[in-house]
């Protein structure tokens, strides 16, 4: 069964202050890892596709990594408008299933 | 193409009422899937569809809950007798089929309050 643990779950930053949110998870073969924002009453909106261990993909200040075991969102110099909860999720190769497990999310507040 | 179309935005029922979500795809997208979601929790699997079939149920799913997809389009997820741990977000989403990773794009959600 995949699993993923996002840390921390909530977090505070001053405007400008960089960070990094952890994804752990745990597949029988990776078929993709996906980051996604989430906006209070709203659906979660993609962000990033990740398939392999040692690859990134930037978009704006947001940078996601993965390695064999997990994942790093990178927000360099946050702006407010960042705050948003951000969800994890993996999608693994077991069963023939196309069906994205996903994390609780990282509560992020960007203070101005 | 408007995305992914969900409705009602908002239900507020009583215990024991049946209630009825609908969700419109993007329309090229064959591959179709609800989740619920509560608060400070991510995404939580229900069911999924390519094109009419209904390929997945979450083994937590109970049989109070029944979803359809009449001829791959449209979906629907009805709750029959409905239970105030009902109460959460009802996120639909849709993808194209490819043997790869599959992008979901998510809806803006219905959201059930059970009283």
């Amino acid at each position: 069964e995949d699993q993923v643990t996002q840390s921390p779950e909530a977090l505070r930053l001053q405007e400008g202050e960089s960070s990094s949110l952890n994804c752990s998870y745990t597949v029988s073969g990776l078929r993709g890892l996906f980051w996604y924002r989430q906006d209070p009453g709203k659906g979660p909106e993609f962000l990033f596709t990740l398939y392999s261990a040692g690859e990134e993909k930037e978009k704006e200040r947001l940078k996601a990594t993965l390695t064999k075991k997990e994942s790093f969102l990178h927000i360099t110099a946050p702006k407010p408008e960042d705050s948003a909860t951000y969800l994890c999720a993996v999608q693994g190769l077991s069963g023939g299933s196309y069906i994205p497990t996903f994390g609780r999310g990282t509560s992020l507040i960007v203070h101005p | 193409d408007t995305g992914v179309s969900q409705n009602p935005r908002h239900k507020i029922t009583k215990r024991g009422q049946n209630v009825t979500f609908r969700c419109d795809p993007i329309s090229e997208h064959n591959r179709l899937y609800w989740y619920r979601q509560t608060l400070g929790q991510g995404p939580e699997f229900l069911t999924y569809f390519q094109n009419e079939a209904q390929l997945e149920k979450s083994r937590l799913l109970s049989d109070r809950f029944s979803a359809e997809r009449p001829k791959g389009s449209f979906s629907t997820l009805e709750i029959q007798r409905t239970e105030q741990g009902d109460s959460a977000m009802y996120l639909c989403a849709s993808s194209l089929a490819t043997t790869g990773a599959n992008v979901l794009t998510f809806g803006a959600g219905s959201r059930l309050t059970v009283l």
